[in-house]
Order: C-alpha cells, then sequence, then structure tokens
C-alpha cells in the first residue's frame, strides 16, 4: 500500500494532455517535502523527470510539467505523444516513515 | 558519463543471503549519498535504503530494516547491499541510484543503475 496515491491509468489521444495526480498526506506533501516524478518506459529503470515540484533536467521537454499545492502533486503531458506511453512515479519523503516513498504509478496510454 | 552498473542478483532460497553490488563510473562518487530501490514483478517501486557520502549515515525502510545492511567502499566507486534472511517477497529488480541534493529535501534519483534481479523461492 503506498503512501502517496496515484490513478493506475491515464489515457489520451496524440496531441491531448493528460494529467497524473499524486495524493499524501500531512505526514509528506502536505508538510512541504518536495515532489520529484520518474518516467519508466518498458523493460527500462526511471529515469527523473521532474525534481523539486517544478523543474526539468537538462533534456526533458517542456510538455512535461509538475506542480505541488497542499497535499497532492500533479505532473501534466500536453501534447501526448507515442514515446510518452510508459509508468510514472512520484517520489517524496514521510516524516512517520523516516524515509523516501513512492506514489504507487500511473500507466500513460497513448490511444 | 554517469554510470552504475549492478549485479550480484540471482536465485535464492527462502532464509538464504545474497550481495548486491552496484560500480559507479563518471562522478566522484565519495561526494553522494547512494540508495537501493526495488520493484516487484509487476508492481511499483520502493525505496530500500541509503547511505550518506562517507558511511555516517545509514537508513532503511522498515520491511528489511534489521535484514539488510548497506555500504560503500569509495576507494572502489561501488555498494552494496547485504541481503540475509531472504523472504519471497523480496523478489524484485534491485536498482541501484545516485542521490542528488537539491536546496530542499527531500533528494532526488538521478541517475538509477539497469537493474539486477533477485528471486527468492524454494
Amino acid at each position: 500500500q503506498s503512501v502517496l496515491t496515484q490513478p493506475p491509468s491515464v489515457s489520451g489521444a496524440p496531441g491531448q494532455r493528460v494529467t497524473i495526480s499524486c495524493t499524501g498526506s500531512s505526514s509528506n506533501i502536505g508538510a512541504g517535502y518536495d515532489v520529484h516524478w520518474y518516467q519508466q518506459l518498458p523493460g527500462t529503470a526511471p529515469k527523473l523527470l521532474v525534481y523539486g515540484n517544478r523543474n526539468r533536467p537538462s533534456g526533458v521537454p517542456d510538455r512535461f510539467a509538475g506542480s505541488k499545492s497542499g497535499t497532492s502533486a500533479s505532473l501534466a503531458i500536453s501534447g501526448l505523444q507515442a514515446e510518452d506511453e510508459a509508468d510514472y512515479y512520484c517520489q517524496s519523503y514521510d516524516s512517520s516513515l523516516s524515509g523516501y516513498v513512492f506514489g504507487s504509478g500511473t500507466k500513460v496510454t497513448v490511444l | 558519463q554517469v554510470q552504475l552498473v549492478e549485479s550480484g542478483g540471482g536465485l535464492v532460497k527462502p532464509g538464504g543471503s545474497l550481495r548486491l553490488s552496484c560500480a559507479a563510473s563518471g562522478f566522484n562518487f565519495s561526494d553522494y549519498y547512494m540508495s537501493w530501490i526495488r520493484q516487484a514483478p509487476g508492481k511499483g517501486l520502493e525505496w530500500v535504503s541509503y547511505i550518506s557520502s562517507s558511511s555516517s549515515f545509514t537508513n532503511y525502510a522498515d520491511s528489511v530494516k534489521g535484514r539488510f545492511t548497506i555500504s560503500r567502499d569509495n576507494a572502489k566507486n561501488s555498494l552494496y547491499v547485504h541481503m540475509n534472511s531472504l523472504r519471497v517477497e523480496d523478489t524484485a529488480v534491485y536498482y541501484c541510484a545516485r542521490e542528488f541534493q537539491g536546496t530542499s529535501w527531500p533528494n532526488w534519483f538521478d541517475p538509477w543503475g539497469q537493474g539486477t534481479l533477485v528471486t527468492v523461492s524454494s
């Protein structure tokens, strides 16, 4: 049971915008801890997509945008492309568990 | 370029032990915290353990506390995890990852190794 809750799946047509939510609580996101996002393409290791709630590493397209408010965070993917089909995970820290925590993961399907 | 390569995975019986290694290259290994993260087949990511740059601090997920020991050898640019009393539920791909520290907490993981599969089965 993940401490950070994500929808199991989201889908959209090419060119559309989809949003993935990451819902936490007062001991993690709501406590002010940053949220980071990772993309895991099929059969590969996760790759950093967004760090510090909204910052993109070099090479990540600006189609990916992170945000955070209250006890939740979101990742928006605009101009959806076939290559965006992957699993996406949020990550933060939980003070009750005294450790890093990941979201349950969201599979993005491009219709 | 920055690279992490895990090794040591395999098939082990319940109650057995295994040591995983992670060889780092392309960056100053001794400057960074490092973590182990695992992914059970078809499941999500689970952080396992971290170790500070000088080995002064370690932390473990409750699910492995008392059974796993993380360590590093900065002279060899290598990270390890020794896993004892293995259980069926420890079956997973184990990734090592460099922790990147920004101006706020928590750290993030970048990059990740390709992973090594540990299967615990009788």
